[in-house]
């Protein structure tokens, strides 16, 4: 069974500050991961999304990286803003169906 | 881009009643939606899985007669709270994929019903 989880469970970081988001996810028979952003009261927004054959994918100051045999994925993000804060979440398929399995989200707040 | 129309967003309702909630997609043909949970602080849960024209899967726990699903048509698929009661407060996310794209595309997922039960 998948299981995925995401540390640091919560960051707070200077504008400008590059950063980090780790996923780790114990099943290394997915299909894809992808990360989300999450705001306060509301549904997921997709950033990234990287097959299971790919092994980083980027959006403007987003870069996710995947590492199948390790079991670990990354989000780094470039010069943070203040607008960047919010929830991440990481979620992986679950092997062999199209079932997403979600980390518990890591929190991050940029300060002006 | 795919886009996902769930409602309502919030919706109060007396404990003992039923709610509905709707999940629409709107510029392509879904046939495949799943429902999540989402406690405070907590992940997202997978609830059940339903596929248009047949019964939902639902996911170990998860009471069916409670959670009942509907996948009528291509674009739209509804979760109904029967007999809701306060712990059924929380927030519901539904997302949605065709043809198994979600392996190849991604899942795009609703912005959530806000559910509080009194």
């Amino acid at each position: 069974k998948q299981e995925v989880t995401q540390i640091p469970a919560a960051l707070s970081v200077p504008e400008g500050e590059n950063l980090v988001l780790n996923c780790s996810f114990t099943d290394s028979a997915i299909y894809n991961l992808q990360w989300f952003r999450q705001d306060p009261g509301k549904g997921l927004t997709s950033l990234l999304l990287i097959q299971s054959s790919q092994r980083e994918q980027t959006s403007g100051r987003l870069n996710a990286s995947l590492d199948k045999s390790s079991g670990r994925s990354t989000l780094y993000i470039a010069a943070s803003q203040p607008g960047d804060s919010a929830t991440y979440l990481c979620a992986a398929s679950q092997g062999g169906s199209e079932k997403l399995v979600f980390g518990k989200g890591t929190k991050l707040t940029v300060n002006p | 881009g795919a886009v996902v129309s769930q409602h309502p967003s919030w919706v109060i309702c007396k404990s003992g009643t039923s709610v509905k909630i709707e999940c629409r997609s709107l510029d392509f043909q879904a046939t495949t939606m799943f429902w999540y949970r989402q406690f405070p602080k907590q992940s997202l849960m997978l609830m059940a899985t339903s596929n248009e024209g047949s019964k939902a899967t639902y996911e170990q726990g998860v009471e069916k007669d409670k959670f009942l699903i509907n996948h009528a048509s291509l674009t739209l698929s509804t979760l109904t709270v029967t007999s809701a009661h306060p712990e059924d407060s929380s927030f519901y996310i539904c997302s949605a994929t065709n043809l198994g794209q979600g392996i190849f595309g991604g899942y795009t997922f609703g912005s959530g019903t806000r559910l509080t039960v009194v």
